[in-house]
């Protein structure tokens, strides 16, 4: 079955550590995207992709990072610069650019920082 | 720029109630219209789509409506059910752009 993988589903990290959350997708998308949810605000999106090698920062990109080394693939570093981690992180994809095409979100990973 | 208003929640309603949630949008273009759900502790998923003027989505009992003299996508079902308890969240897309426009997401709590 077609369709995005999240991992860990639940990651605790102490203050101060770098903590990597995975996303996969075998959906053949081109365009991937990292989105953070806290309760009552909705979705904020953090990075998005178009394509391998190139990503643009969305509304709430600092203390983040990532890369597109693999089309499949687009894994978000939560840095010790992000001053309130701890929330609930989506990934998404989507095929390309045009107004039709839907967006696929994976399970997600609940990151708490101790 | 874009954006999408949706009600605001909970919407707690009784098994077999009719629903409505209201979602109105601002858009430049021509925007394709989407509903998401996302179950407790899930990621969202496509619950219907309408992707031009007067154009009707439907799914699983769920339905909406394109209305763009109003600029509305108002989700609607005729009978809840408490499994359809949820946050449901309505978006815009226009062609061209890699970004789609979310609304806050509106929580729905259906008792027994």
């Amino acid at each position: 079955d077609g369709g995005i993988t999240q991992s860990p589903k639940y990651l605790f990290r102490k203050e101060g550590q770098n903590v990597t959350l995975s996303c996969e997708q075998n959906l053949n998308h081109d365009a991937m995207y990292w989105y953070r949810q806290d309760p009552g605000q909705g979705l904020r999106l953090i990075y998005y992709s178009q394509i391998v090698n190139d990503f643009q920062k969305g509304d709430i990109a600092e203390g983040y990072s990532v890369s597109r080394e693999k089309k499949e693939s687009f894994p978000l570093t939560v840095t010790s610069a992000q001053k309130n981690p701890t929330a609930f992180y989506l990934c998404a994809s989507s095929s390309g650019w045009r107004s039709t095409d839907t967006q696929y979100f994976g399970p997600g990973t609940r990151l708490t920082v101790l | 720029g874009n954006s999408v208003t949706q009600m605001e929640g909970p919407v707690t309603l009784s098994e077999e109630a009719f629903l409505t949630i209201n979602c109105t949008y601002t858009a430049t273009g021509y925007p394709s219209l989407f509903w998401y759900v996302q179950y407790p502790g899930e990621g969202l998923q496509l619950l219907l789509k309408a992707t031009k003027a007067d154009d009707k989505g439907s799914n699983k009992g769920f339905e909406a409506t394109y209305r763009k003299e109003t600029t509305s996508f108002h989700l609607e079902k005729g009978s809840v059910q408490v499994s359809d308890s949820a946050v449901y969240f309505c978006a815009l897309r226009e062609g061209g752009s890699y970004i789609p426009t979310f609304g806050r997401g509106t929580s729905l709590i259906v008792h027994p």
